[in-house]
């Protein structure tokens, strides 16, 4: 299993511009997350998803859109990038709603200018 | 709505017993509470979950009052490889809602 996989690992975008992180996990999770974490700081959750087709916000979802068309794939987009949004950003996967060990993915670097 | 509250840091010596405590006051009857450790420039990895009383697993124990109020993860004789940050983790709402928020977080520091 190669877990939970993200990519790209690291961008660079200009303000304004747009992209899409993705996430992808082979492990059969119902629940998948997208979590920032900025500089020195804990992580806050963007949004996430109960199963496929399922979403909903989490503590700072604006600036971002989120779908879930199959229970592997789980991508985040930014819609017009911004500096505030410089940060590393990191899906999550795990078998049941309580996070029983949720399985986190290497992180993408993500660099606004 | 539960939230945790967590010391900022902590400093410990090699080969001492740390203990890590997580407020959670409004924590709902059903939820568990999750530990996870965080290395720099990686994802944070699972430590430990319980619902009540004690759990024990191969690297932390976790202990948890009958009120449920609050949660202490134990780190026995820890070494240098543990420092790093440690996040209490409850859900947020119903523990239906999938939506599991981290605390803020507590760096722990060990000494040689």
């Amino acid at each position: 299993n190669a877990g939970v996989t993200q990519t790209p690992k690291f961008q660079v975008l200009k303000t304004g511009q747009s992209m899409t992180l993705q996430c992808a996990q082979d492990m059969n999770h119902e629940y998948m997350s997208w979590y920032r974490q900025d500089p020195g700081m804990g992580l806050r959750l963007i949004h996430y998803s109960v199963g496929a087709g399922i979403t909903d916000q989490g503590e700072v979802p604006n600036g971002y859109n989120v779908s879930r068309s199959t229970t592997e794939d789980f991508p985040l987009r930014l819609l017009s990038a911004a500096p505030s949004q410089t940060s590393v950003y990191f899906c999550a996967s795990s078998s049941n709603l309580q996070g029983d060990e949720q399985f986190f993915g290497p992180g993408t670097r993500l660099t606004v200018l | 709505l539960a939230k945790t509250t967590q010391p900022i840091s902590m400093d410990s010596y090699e080969g001492q017993e740390v203990n890590i405590t997580c407020s959670h006051n409004n924590i709902a009857t059903n939820d568990y509470i999750t530990w996870y450790q965080q290395f720099p420039s990686q994802g944070p990895r699972f430590i430990i979950q319980g619902y009540k009383t004690k759990v024990t697993n191969e690297v932390a124990s976790l202990f948890i009052p009958a009120d449920r109020k609050s949660s202490t993860l134990s780190l026995p004789r820890v070494s240098l490889s543990d420092t790093a940050v440690y996040y209490c983790l409850v859900p947020i709402g119903s523990s239906n809602t999938g939506k599991l928020i981290f605390g803020q977080g507590t760096t722990l520091q060990v000494k040689p």
